[in-house]
C-alpha cells in the first residue's frame, strides 16, 4: 500500500531541545517537501528537496533542518532556534518537482513546545 | 512574488445549498493551480487541478472549479452541499521552477445537516 507515512503523530518537548520529526514515502518520488501549517495561515514551505543528496530552503527554513540521503526519506528537524516550533507538520511528496503532478500529503505531526 | 488569496475564511451553509469559494492569485506566469481539501482528521487531499486546457475542471466528490486568467481567479463551486462536506478548503499555486505549492489561508466550511 503506497503512501507517506509520518511519525509519531503528536510530540511533545520542552522548550530548548531540538525534535527530528519523520516522514517516509514508498510512492518512489523524487520532489518531497515540508510545510507547516498554523490557523488562519494555510500551510508555508520550510524545506524543499527536488532530488536525493540534495535540498533548499522554502520560505521559513530558519530555525530548521533537513537531510535527504535516502530517496524515500526526508527528516525534519525543529531545532532550538525555532521561536515558535508548535504547529502541524506537513510531509509531501511528488513524482518530480516539475510538470504536472501534484503533490500527495502524510498525515501530518502535531508538535507541541512547552 | 506569488501569493494566493481565499477571501471566505469561515462559511456556513445549510445542506443542498450551492458553494462557491473564492480564490485569487497573482502570478505573471503559465499558472498551475489546486484544490485541496483536509477533512476533519484526515490527510490533506486533491480535489481537482488546473494545468492548461478547459478552463472549467472538475474533480472529486461533485466539485469543479473555473480558471478565469482576466480576473486571476480560480473559484471552487459545488451545486449541492452535503454534511459530509464539512473540511478546511485551500487553493494553491504551483511554482513551475521548484514545484513548491503557494497556498492560500484556507476556507472552513461547515454544512449543517
Amino acid at each position: 500500500d503506497g503512501g507517506i507515512t509520518q511519525s509519531p503523530k503528536y510530540l511533545f518537548r520542552k522548550e530548548g531541545q531540538n525534535v527530528t520529526l519523520s516522514c517516509e514515502q514508498n510512492l518512489n518520488h523524487d520532489a518531497m517537501y515540508w510545510y507547516r501549517q498554523d490557523p488562519g495561515q494555510g500551510l508555508r514551505l520550510i524545506y524543499y528537496s527536488q532530488i536525493v543528496n540534495d535540498f533548499q530552503k522554502g520560505d521559513i527554513a530558519e530555525g530548521y533542518s533537513v537531510s535527504r540521503e535516502k530517496k524515500e526519506s526526508f527528516p525534519l528537524t525543529v531545532t532550538s532556534a525555532q521561536k515558535n516550533p508548535t504547529a502541524f507538520y506537513l510531509c509531501a511528496s511528488s513524482v518530480a518537482s516539475g510538470g504536472s503532478y501534484e503533490q500527495y500529503f502524510g498525515p501530518g505531526t502535531r508538535l507541541t513546545v512547552t | 512574488a506569488q501569493s494566493v488569496s481565499q477571501h471566505n475564511h469561515h462559511v456556513i451553509l445549510s445542506e443542498a445549498a450551492s458553494l462557491e469559494l473564492g480564490c485569487n492569485y497573482s502570478y505573471g506566469g503559465t499558472v498551475n493551480l489546486f484544490w485541496y481539501v483536509q477533512y476533519p482528521g484526515q490527510h490533506l487531499q486533491l480535489l481537482l487541478k488546473y494545468f492548461s486546457g478547459d478552463p472549467l475542471v472538475k474533480g472529486i466528490k461533485g466539485f469543479e472549479a473555473e480558471f478565469i486568467k482576466s480576473k486571476f481567479s480560480f473559484n471552487l463551486r459545488k451545486p449541492s452541499v452535503q454534511w459530509s462536506d464539512t473540511a478546511e478548503y485551500f487553493c494553491a499555486l504551483k511554482d513551475p521552477n521548484t514545484g513548491k505549492l503557494i497556498f492560500g489561508q484556507g476556507t472552513t466550511l461547515q454544512v449543517k445537516p
